[in-house]
C-alpha cells in the first residue's frame, strides 16, 4: 500500500505557457502533501506543503504567484507552473503524507 | 541550522564490497533519520529510517548507525550488488510526518 502517482510523467511546453501536474495518493487520503522540485545531480529541495482545503505553505524564496498549488481533495493535489521559462526546467516530485511521506515517481518538465 | 551535510559525493564500491555514506546535522530538534534510494528518473523510496533513541536499526543488508552526541548518523550497505548502484539521500526532520531536509545525496556505483 502507500501508493503515490503523478501526471504526467514527462511534459514539454513553449515558455509562456502554463502546465499542471497532478499528484495523487492512489491507496489512502493524505490530508498533507508535499511538492520538491530537484535539479539534475541536485537534491530535492521543498517548494511547499500543501493541505487539503486551505492554502499551501511556500519555502522561502518559491514564487507562489508562479508555483500554483491546489489540493481540492484528500487524494489530489496539483501545481500549476504559470508562464514557464526555461529555468522552471526542472524534476517535479511529490509526497503524500500518510504515517510518512510517501514519493511519487517524479515529472519531467522542460520549458523550450 | 537547517543543514544536512552528506559525504561523500560520489562512491565506487566492489560487489561484495561495503558502502559507507555518512550525514551530519546540527539541529537537535531533529527526531526522525530516513535514509531514501533514488533511480535516475525516478522519485525516492524510504530504505530505512531511525529515531535518535537507538543507535543502530539493520533492516537486511542495511544499517543505520546513529551518534546522537556526535549529530552524525551513518548508511552501511553490506555485500553491495551491482542493483544498489543508485543516489542515496539522508535526511531529518522534526517528526516523521514533518518537513524533511535532504542531504546532498551520494551517488553510489557497484562495480561487478
Amino acid at each position: 500500500g502507500a501508493v503515490v502517482s503523478q501526471h504526467p510523467s514527462w511534459v514539454i511546453c513553449k515558455s509562456g505557457t502554463s502546465v499542471k501536474i497532478e499528484c495523487r495518493s492512489l491507496d489512502f487520503q493524505a490530508t498533507t502533501m508535499f511538492w520538491y522540485r530537484q535539479f539534475p545531480k541536485q537534491s530535492l529541495m521543498l517548494m511547499a506543503t500543501s493541505n487539503e482545503g486551505s492554502k499551501a505553505t511556500y519555502e522561502q524564496g518559491v514564487e507562489k504567484d508562479k508555483f500554483l498549488i491546489n489540493h481540492a481533495s484528500l487524494t489530489l493535489s496539483t501545481l500549476t507552473v504559470t508562464s514557464a521559462h526555461p529555468e522552471d526546467s526542472s524534476f517535479y516530485i511529490c509526497s503524500a503524507l500518510r504515517d510518512e511521506q510517501y514519493f511519487g515517481p517524479g515529472t519531467r518538465l522542460t520549458v523550450t | 541550522q537547517q543543514q544536512v551535510k552528506q559525504s561523500p559525493q560520489s562512491l565506487i564500491v566492489q560487489k561484495g564490497g561495503i558502502s559507507i555514506i555518512n550525514c551530519a546535522y546540527e539541529n537537535t530538534a531533529f527526531d526522525y533519520f530516513p535514509w531514501y534510494q533514488q533511480f535516475p528518473g525516478k522519485g525516492p523510496a524510504l530504505l530505512i529510517a531511525i529515531r535518535p533513541d537507538v543507535s543502530e536499526k539493520k533492516e537486511g543488508r542495511f544499517t543505520i548507525s546513529f551518534n546522537k552526541s556526535a549529530k552524525q548518523f551513518s548508511l552501511h550497505i553490506m555485500d553491495s550488488q551491482p542493483g544498489d548502484s543508485a543516489t542515496y539521500f539522508c535526511a531529518a526532520s522534526p517528526n516523521q510526518g514533518g518537513k524533511l531536509i535532504f542531504g546532498q545525496g551520494t551517488e553510489l556505483s557497484v562495480k561487478p
